[in-house]
């Protein structure tokens, strides 16, 4: 079982260039998350998909945009990369989202991104 | 709002001896509560989560926490720290609210462990 698969693992980009970075999950989970992790910062909700065709912003989504490009894979794209994006991002999926729903999120190991 | 506050951000404990990882919360409404943990270079992997069956749960590799409501606490223990234990660990909190404000991550807590 894969689980979450995020590509690339690591990328360095100059300031305005884009990108888009992939994820995809063979857990047949309804739900998606993209979360950006700095240091002492713990993991702060950039956009999520709480289902096929639907997604949302989350706590620090200005700078980003998303694709749920069907039920398995989430993409982020950066349009204008700016240093401030430096960070490692973490996709990850639940089974479910919603009002008092417990479950757990599963997460890919990361995409390490520098911006110079 | 819902928001969590881990009380140390770098614990380091002897191989063998006990862990402790102190995590706080606060929520208007009965929370779920998750510890998860991260090794280098990994993704975070859940350790267990508290979602009202039990005060006490067990999770994997030996980690438990309790879930004190008088205390808003939900403390990580391992009677016996192991060398492979070190990593960073994550106390998360998740509330009725959807979407962007049902999860809410703590800062980390780093665990060391010395032979």
């Amino acid at each position: 079982n894969a689980g979450v698969t995020q590509t690339p693992k690591f990328q360095v980009l100059k300031t305005g260039q884009s990108m888009t970075l992939q994820c995809a999950q063979d857990m047949n989970h309804n739900s998606m998350y993209w979360y950006r992790q700095d240091p002492g910062m713990g993991l702060r909700l950039i956009y999520y998909s709480a289902s096929e065709g639907t997604t949302d912003k989350g706590e620090v989504p200005n700078g980003y945009n998303v694709s749920r490009l069907n039920k398995r894979e989430f993409s982020l794209r950066l349009e204008s990369a700016a240093p401030s994006q430096t960070s490692v991002y973490f996709c990850a999926s639940s089974e479910l989202e919603g009002f008092w729903s417990n479950q757990p999120q599963h997460f890919g190991d990361g995409t390490r991104l520098s911006i110079l | 709002a819902q928001s969590v506050t881990q009380l140390d951000s770098h614990v380091s404990v002897s191989e063998g001896t006990p862990v402790l990882l102190r995590c706080n919360y606060s929520s208007s409404y009965s929370p779920s509560l998750f510890w998860y943990v991260q090794h280098p270079n990994k993704g975070l992997q859940l350790l267990l989560k508290y979602t009202s069956a039990a005060t006490l749960v067990k999770g994997i590799n030996g980690f438990e926490a309790e879930f004190k409501k008088s205390e808003t606490s939900f403390h990580l223990t391992k009677p016996s720290a192991h060398m492979s234990d070190a990593a960073e660990y994550f106390c998360v909190v998740r509330g009725p609210d959807t979407g962007r404000r049902a999860l809410t991550f703590g800062s980390g807590t780093r665990l060391q462990v010395q032979p």
